[in-house]
């Protein structure tokens, strides 16, 4: 089973549309988790953490569920520019990093 | 951005050459880190160093040799490789080491070709 898993997509959506990422992770050890945003051939880079709360950064809200190991993001009113590879991010239990294969979002006018 | 920054952008080598990459953090972090990114798979943590130490080799053959002369600068020496190996290296950088994870920071990445 893979440590952390998302759908691959890719998400096709009208510019202005609601997507929803979701993530499961394997690790009940896991402290920290993150969203990364990765361009075409480009470094990820991060978007935003994940708080057990729920945090909202703008238009992404991110959401945490422990219990069932369960992570999400949420952008509202799409624009083209957030097209991209959107990468879950665990910690191992051991400081380092564990990325999922990331979700491809096509945003198209 | 400038923060982390990697040498060569491409690279092609032969399996008996013996090549190195570069990496260099202007952030003032304490923790680098190699990973490989494979197509169509998740990012692959290689090595960490915390304050030029290794504290974690994630399996990786020895043809990938690390080198951490300073929290600033690492390098990733690389000797007989395989077609397979061919892929995106990213350095990383974060502020650590602390008691949980923390935000890191991306190199451009060397695309690494083999033939």
């Amino acid at each position: 089973r893979k440590e952390v898993e998302q759908d691959p997509g890719p998400f096709n959506v009208p510019e202005g549309a609601t997507v929803a990422f979701n993530c499961t992770y394997s690790n009940s050890a896991s402290q920290s988790f993150f969203w990364y945003r990765q361009d075409c051939r480009k470094e990820p880079k991060l978007l935003m953490s994940v708080y057990s709360s729920g945090n909202e950064d703008g238009r992404f809200t991110a959401q945490l569920n422990r219990a069932s190991q369960y992570i999400s993001l949420l952008i509202r009113d799409s624009k083209l520019s957030d097209s991209a590879t959107y990468l879950c991010v665990t910690d191992t239990g051991r400081r380092a990093l564990t990325f999922g294969s990331g979700t491809r979002l096509q945003v198209q006018p | 951005e400038t923060g982390v920054t990697q040498t060569p952008r491409h690279l092609v080598m032969g399996m008996t050459n013996k090549k190195s990459l570069k990496c260099e953090q202007h952030l003032g972090h304490n923790a680098m880190y190699w990973y490989k990114q494979s197509a169509k798979k998740p990012l692959e943590l290689m090595f960490v160093y915390n304050f030029k130490e290794q504290t974690e080799n994630n399996s990786v053959p020895s043809r990938f040799s690390p080198e951490c002369p300073n929290s600033s600068h690492l390098f990733l020496h690389l000797h007989t490789l395989q077609p397979e190996d061919s892929a995106l290296y990213l350095c990383a950088s974060s502020q650590g080491p602390s008691g949980t994870p923390d935000t890191q920071y991306f190199g451009p990445g060397t695309r690494l070709t083999v033939l």
